[in-house]
């Protein structure tokens, strides 16, 4: 069955340090990948996406993510963390001749000052 | 801009009593869903839509209905609401080209309380 994982409900970092965020994918076909930010109040806006070629991939707010087929990961990291940065996270599949998107049930980042 | 508008942000109602959720686009997507998110479920997906007329149904349609008589426009209406659908909605919207699979454009949200 197709599914996403994102084993750390919530994760606190302080400010400065680096982050990762875990995504693990379970998909037949090949997927496309995908990390988003929700702040408090407000929709999901796109960080990343994986589609094909390198398996590093820079986002937006200096994020980055790097697919692991072996793995079955696609993971979400950042070097240095900023207060602006808590929100919650969530990684999501999709795949080419499928109309739906699973998403995974979401990291709540923390930041300490 | 480039955006999608649902309506309203939020709402309180009675168990029942019928409502609808406008959402609407302005990026000329073929594509549009409708997801809730539940604490600890993340978003699960309710309905979709790849273009005017077609709909289809996601991973938790019951008690909801949708249409889509405009590519712009996809309502979301809970015909007779109950408790068990006090969440928060999110309409989305994509373009549907063929051979990839591109990301979706989130409106902010709607908080409905059914009591």
């Amino acid at each position: 069955a197709q599914s996403v994982t994102q084993p750390d409900i919530h994760i606190t970092v302080s400010e400065g340090a680096s982050l990762e965020l875990r995504c693990n994918y379970s998909y037949g076909a090949t997927p496309y990948l995908f990390w988003y930010v929700q702040s408090p109040g407000q929709g999901l806006q796109l960080l990343l996406k994986y589609f094909s070629g390198d398996t590093l991939v820079q986002g937006i707010k200096g994020f980055e993510a790097e697919f692991k087929r072996s793995q079955s990961s696609f993971n979400l990291r950042k070097p240095s963390v900023h207060w602006s940065d808590a929100a919650e996270y969530f990684c999501a599949v999709g795949g080419s001749g499928t109309y739906k998107y699973i998403f995974g049930t979401g990291t709540r980042l923390k930041v300490l000052a | 801009e480039a955006q999608v508008t649902q309506n309203p942000r939020y709402l309180i109602t009675v168990t029942g009593k019928k409502l609808t959720v406008t959402c609407s686009q302005n990026m000329n997507h073929e594509y549009m869903s409708w997801y809730r998110q539940d604490p600890g479920l993340g978003l699960r997906q309710i309905y979709y839509s790849m273009n005017v007329e077609v709909t289809d149904k996601g991973d938790v349609p019951e008690g909801y209905k949708v249409s889509r008589k405009e590519k712009r426009n996809f309502p979301l209406i809970l015909e007779s609401p109950s408790p068990n659908q006090t969440s928060l909605y999110f309409c989305a919207s994509r373009e549907a080209s063929s051979g990839s699979f591109q990301p979706q454009h989130f409106g902010d949200g709607t908080r409905l309380s059914i009591l």
